[in-house]
């Protein structure tokens, strides 16, 4: 079945430390996605990539990293930057081309600080 | 700069009542698209409908039912006969213009819906 995988489930940080989240995807769509959520709040955009080997800031990118060196691939790596990490971390894929397909999202990451 | 609004934080209803969530948008685009998801409680977002700004329609899908007006900037869903399997977060969303390269959506801040057994 195609879809979006994301590991790990759960995550933990330590203090200082950089940690990255995986976000793969077999629906051969152009397009991927980082999104958080905190508590009684809306899904934020992080970064999103609407082709291979490039990217864009998203509204909330500070304290955050991403690549996009293969098509399936979108990988989020949370900096000692961000200093606030703790959140749910969703990842989204969807078709590209001007008619605003629907995002697929993955099963989300849920990253805690120790 | 585009804007959504879900007023209602959490909705409770008995099994079998007729809920509304309401979703209010604010763009300055003329062609634009909205959408709903649904989030259970195992966290991933579900698809449930985009809707274009060209097409104020409403729609039906089984239990569930999409009012759009242009005129109030509302987008409301409507879940008939409700069931403890509709208990989850439902977000509304926007996407302004449809550029190659600029489909972000904007979301709102969810509506907790409970369904009492």
């Amino acid at each position: 079945d195609g879809g979006i995988t994301q590991s790990p489930k759960y995550l933990f940080r330590k203090e200082g430390q950089n940690v990255t989240l995986s976000c793969e995807q077999n629906l051969n769509h152009d397009a991927m996605y980082w999104y958080r959520q905190d508590p009684g709040q809306g899904l934020r955009l992080i970064y999103y990539s609407q082709i291979v080997n490039d990217f864009q800031k998203g509204d909330i990118a500070e304290g955050y990293s991403v690549s996009r060196e293969k098509k399936e691939s979108f990988p989020l790596t949370v900096t000692s930057a961000q200093k606030n990490p703790t959140a749910f971390y969703l990842c989204a894929s969807s078709k590209v081309g001007g008619s605003n397909q629907p995002q697929h999202f993955g099963d989300g990451t849920r990253l805690s600080i120790l | 700069a585009q804007k959504v609004t879900q007023a209602q934080t959490e909705i409770s209803v008995v099994e079998k009542e007729d809920v509304t969530l309401d979703c209010v948008y604010e763009t300055r685009d003329t062609t634009y698209y909205l959408f709903w998801y649904k989030q259970p409680p195992s966290g991933e977002l579900v698809f449930l409908i985009r809707r274009n700004s060209f097409d104020e329609q409403n729609e039906i899908s089984g239990r569930y039912s999409w009012n759009f007006q242009k005129s109030t900037s509302s987008f409301n869903f409507t879940i008939t006969a409700s069931q403890v399997v509709d208990s989850a977060v439902y977000f509304c969303a926007l996407s302004e213009s449809p550029n190659f390269g600029n489909e972000k959506l904007t979301f709102g801040t969810g509506t907790r819906l409970t369904i009492i057994p």
